[in-house]
């Protein structure tokens, strides 16, 4: 069965440093990766697509199939990307997104 | 605002009650979610609508839950002789394209 891993519940960093958010993932065949994200108080919302191949809001991320691993990163953190961020895998044939628990990143001033 | 509509935003009922939540999709998405979510957890799927028809459920959705979305607009999940294990975040959310999600801002159901 897939499984999403963020092995970090919570993750605290200083304003400009950089971030990385991990993701592993097990699925035998070849996924779509995700990562959604949850500012406070308002609703989840996708951030990036592995497909898309894009930078959102400075973070990317890359799918290692070797590594089966979805890390999202950003060079300069800033307080506003204080959120907590699900990294999530979609199987080919089904419209099920299978999410990890969750990473909470606080960047401090 | 335009976005994936839920109510109620929050429902306390007694165990053994039976209790009905409303998904209002964003209007020209064809695709329709629900998910739950619990402490400390990502969002685990239920399932889902294509239009009106219900093409995957998840093993969670027991025989008490049922879903519905009889014109393929709007949807509703209810939950028959709810459980104190039942407590959760109820999520849905729409779509046009696989995997990209639009969510509602869900509703807290608290058994008691």
């Amino acid at each position: 069965a897939q499984r999403v891993t963020q092995p970090e519940k919570l993750l605290s960093v200083f304003k400009g440093a950089p971030v990385e958010l991990k993701c592993n993932y097990s699925y035998s065949g070849s996924p779509e990766l995700f990562w959604y994200v949850q500012y406070s108080r308002q609703r989840l919302q996708l951030l990036l697509r592995h497909i898309s191949r894009e930078s959102i809001k400075g973070f990317t991320a890359d799918l290692n199939k070797g590594e089966t691993s979805f890390h999202l990163k950003k060079p300069f953190a800033q307080e506003e990307d204080s959120a907590m961020y699900y990294c999530a895998l979609r199987q080919g044939g089904s419209e099920k997104l299978v999410f990890g628990k969750g990473t909470k990143l606080t960047v401090n001033p | 605002d335009t976005g994936v509509s839920q109510n109620p935003r929050h429902k306390i009922t007694k165990r053994g009650q039976n209790v009905t939540f409303r998904c209002d999709p964003i209007s020209e998405h064809n695709r329709l979610y629900w998910y739950r979510q619990t402490l400390g957890q990502g969002p685990e799927f239920l399932t889902y609508f294509q239009n009106e028809a219900q093409l995957e459920k998840s093993r969670l959705l027991s025989d008490r839950f049922s879903a519905e979305r009889p014109k393929g607009s709007f949807s509703t999940l209810e939950i028959q002789r709810t459980e104190q294990g039942d407590s959760a975040m109820y999520l849905c959310a729409s779509s046009l394209v696989q995997g990209w999600a639009f969510f509602g801002q869900g509703t807290r159901l608290t058994v008691v």
